[in-house]
């Protein structure tokens, strides 16, 4: 696709559910992060993927929190046990490595709104 | 702790008026890019800052980047109702990191 694509666009659940949230980056870009909103502030650094490894993954809040990334390009990121806390939006971008000296453009999608009642 | 302060955190300005947003920190960072996020989207990149001193323009925008690398701004002149939404800056710590560290936005309204 065009740009980076993410699902679902919006989910309710309830406390104590796992969810899972889809990334899919744009076409060959190596880099993958995702990042969590709340409440129209800041964004939450959370994980960075650089192909399938994640050298950083230093924003996980806690251990109910992980992310894959298969094959270079579509990434997962699932909450288990869902806390009422969790509720945000979570927001995933890709980017080109552009090489020593320089960070790239982010680009990023829509956002997965997470609602846990 | 934020690593990177944005004030004010909102504006709310009549169409026409200036405007000047700071993001500021106690860190040196290799680059700064600002972004602009509209309501159900995610944000888009406006800038990139590298160089200390830099200053870019981008029509009615001026980005700035501080001598010390600490701090940059956004200056908007005759603001318009299509510059409102939420201004992120966001810094990397080391040269070519490709972690980006967010402050916490300024949510700019423009009036008509």
């Amino acid at each position: 696709g065009a740009g980076v694509s993410q699902s679902p666009s919006n989910k309710v659940t309830e406390k104590g559910k796992d969810v899972e949230l889809r990334c899919d980056p744009i076409s060959g870009h190596t880099a993958l992060y995702w990042y969590r909103q709340s409440l129209g502030q800041g964004l939450e650094f959370l994980i960075y993927f650089q192909g399938n490894s994640a050298p950083d993954k230093s924003g996980l809040p806690s251990d109910r929190f992980s992310a894959e990334r298969t094959g270079g390009s579509v990434s997962t990121l699932t909450i288990q046990r869902t806390q009422q806390e969790d509720s945000a939006v979570y927001l995933c971008a890709s980017s080109l490595i552009v090489g020593r000296g320089a960070t790239g453009e982010l680009f990023f999608g829509e956002g997965s709104r997470l609602t846990v009642l | 702790t934020q690593l990177l302060e944005q004030s004010p955190q909102f504006l709310s300005i009549q169409e026409g008026e200036n405007l000047t947003v700071y993001c500021n920190s106690s860190s040196v960072f290799s680059s700064l890019q600002w972004y602009r996020q509209e309501p159900g989207e995610g944000p888009v990149l406006l800038v990139t800052v590298v160089t200390g001193g830099e200053v870019k323009k981008l029509k009615r925008l001026t980005f700035q980047f501080g001598d010390a690398r600490k701090d940059s701004s956004l200056h908007i002149t005759a603001a318009q109702p299509g510059d409102t939404g939420l201004y992120l800056c966001a810094g990397a710590r080391i040269q070519g990191a490709q972690k980006l560290v967010f402050g916490q936005g300024t949510r700019l309204t423009i009036n008509p």
